[in-house]
This record gives structure tokens, C-alpha cells and sequence, in this order.
């Protein structure tokens, strides 16, 4: 079983929706949690961390984070063209080190 | 701040090459991280540092990888020799703490 599992996609969604990037992992003591998007022969870029349960919102976008159901989301509201790119859910588990997810690709099309 | 350096931005090798690939940390961040990125295997951890000290290699593929950093702006990874399934996008990322990492431009590797 991958420790951070994301659908790989891509996920189509009409500009001004909202897209939602849903990731679930397996080691039950991980603490952190963080989303990064990569765009196409770019390094992956940190957008948003959450630590606790609940939701945190940063402008147009959203991560919640379920301990128990051990699920993190990232929900884009108001998608824009420019959003499209390849979504990385990552999670440290209590080491030193942030597992990756293999990512999700979003399309947002006019 | 500049960000995390990385150079060379890319390197076209011939199979048998030593390939020697440097990155620089975001001043003040205490931990450093290679890692390597394909289609096939997204991304990897290969080897990350703690205070210039290595941690933890295990995601090193081979002998022929090496790493160091033998101070806190300066690391570098190393193959030696090169071959074909090497080729690939090289990450540096630093972070402050074991959490939140920034990622350099990558370096893309290609070995003939």
C-alpha cells in the first residue's frame, strides 16, 4: 500500500468552478500536511500547509484536513487556466522526511 | 531571499561521465534534500542532510550516487559513472525544521 495516495487524473474542471484534489494516507501518526503545485518542467511550489483537523483558507484556496478518516483535500475555488498543473499532497510522518503523493493533474478549461 | 540555487539548469552527458550537480540552500535553513523526479517514478527522496550532516541515504539508487555538503550554503550530488536511466530531474529543496521545504529550479539530466 503507497503511503500517499492521490488520483492521478487529470481532473477537468470549467473555469470558475470549484476543483477539489483529495488525498489519503496511511501512517495514522502524521503530523503535517502540505500541497504543492508543480506546473509543467517547473519545481513543485508550497501553496498550502494544515497541522490540525478543520479547514484553513488562503485566499482562492482551501485544505482540510481529516485525522481520523486520515484525508487531506485541497479544494481551488474559482478556477482559473492558470491553475492548471500537477497537484503534490505531501505528509510527514513524524521523521524528517515529507512522503509525496504522485500528484494530480487539474485542466481548467475555458 | 533568492530561493534554493541550483546549477547547472541543464547537463547532456554521454553514458561513463562523472556528472556533478550543486545546489545552494535558502540562507539560514538547517535541513537539505535531493531528490529525483521521472514520469515513471514521480518524485523521490535520495539523500538529505541535517546541519550538513547525512541523515539518511537509503533512497540512494546506487554506489555510483554521492552526496555532500561540506558546509551550510553548499551541497552537491554526484554520479559517477553516468548512465541512460539517470536521466532525469535532480531537486534540491532546503527548509527550516522538518517541515515546510522550497524547492530549487531542478537540474534536467540527460545521459546519452
Amino acid at each position: 500500500q503507497k503511503e500517499v495516495e492521490q488520483n492521478s487524473g487529470p481532473l477537468s474542471v470549467p473555469e470558475g468552478a470549484i476543483a477539489s484534489l483529495n488525498c489519503t494516507y496511511s501512517d495514522r501518526v502524521s503530523q503535517s500536511f502540505f500541497w504543492y503545485r508543480q506546473y509543467s518542467g517547473k519545481s513543485p511550489e508550497l501553496i498550502m500547509s494544515i497541522y490540525s483537523n478543520g479547514d484553513k483558507e488562503d485566499g482562492r484556496f482551501t485544505a482540510q484536513l481529516n485525522k481520523a478518516s486520515q484525508y487531506v483535500s485541497l479544494l481551488i475555488r474559482d478556477s482559473q487556466p492558470s491553475d492548471s498543473a500537477t497537484y503534490l499532497c505531501a505528509v510527514n510522518t513524524n521523521t524528517d522526511k515529507l512522503i509525496f503523493g504522485t500528484g494530480t493533474r487539474l485542466q481548467v478549461f475555458p | 531571499d533568492a530561493g534554493v540555487i541550483q546549477s547547472p539548469r541543464h547537463e547532456v552527458t554521454e553514458m561513463g561521465q562523472e556528472v556533478t550537480l550543486r545546489c545552494k540552500p535558502i540562507s539560514g535553513h538547517d535541513y537539505l534534500f535531493w531528490y529525483r523526479q521521472t514520469m515513471m517514478r514521480g518524485l523521490e527522496l535520495l539523500i538529505y542532510f541535517n546541519n550538513n550532516v547525512p541523515i539518511d541515504d537509503s533512497g540512494m539508487p546506487e554506489d555510483r550516487f554521492s552526496a555532500k555538503m561540506p558546509n551550510a550554503s553548499f551541497s552537491t550530488l554526484k554520479i559517477q559513472p553516468s548512465e541512460p536511466r539517470d536521466s532525469a530531474v535532480y531537486f534540491c529543496a532546503s527548509s527550516f525544521g522538518t517541515d515546510e521545504q522550497y524547492f530549487g529550479p531542478g537540474t534536467r539530466l540527460t545521459v546519452t
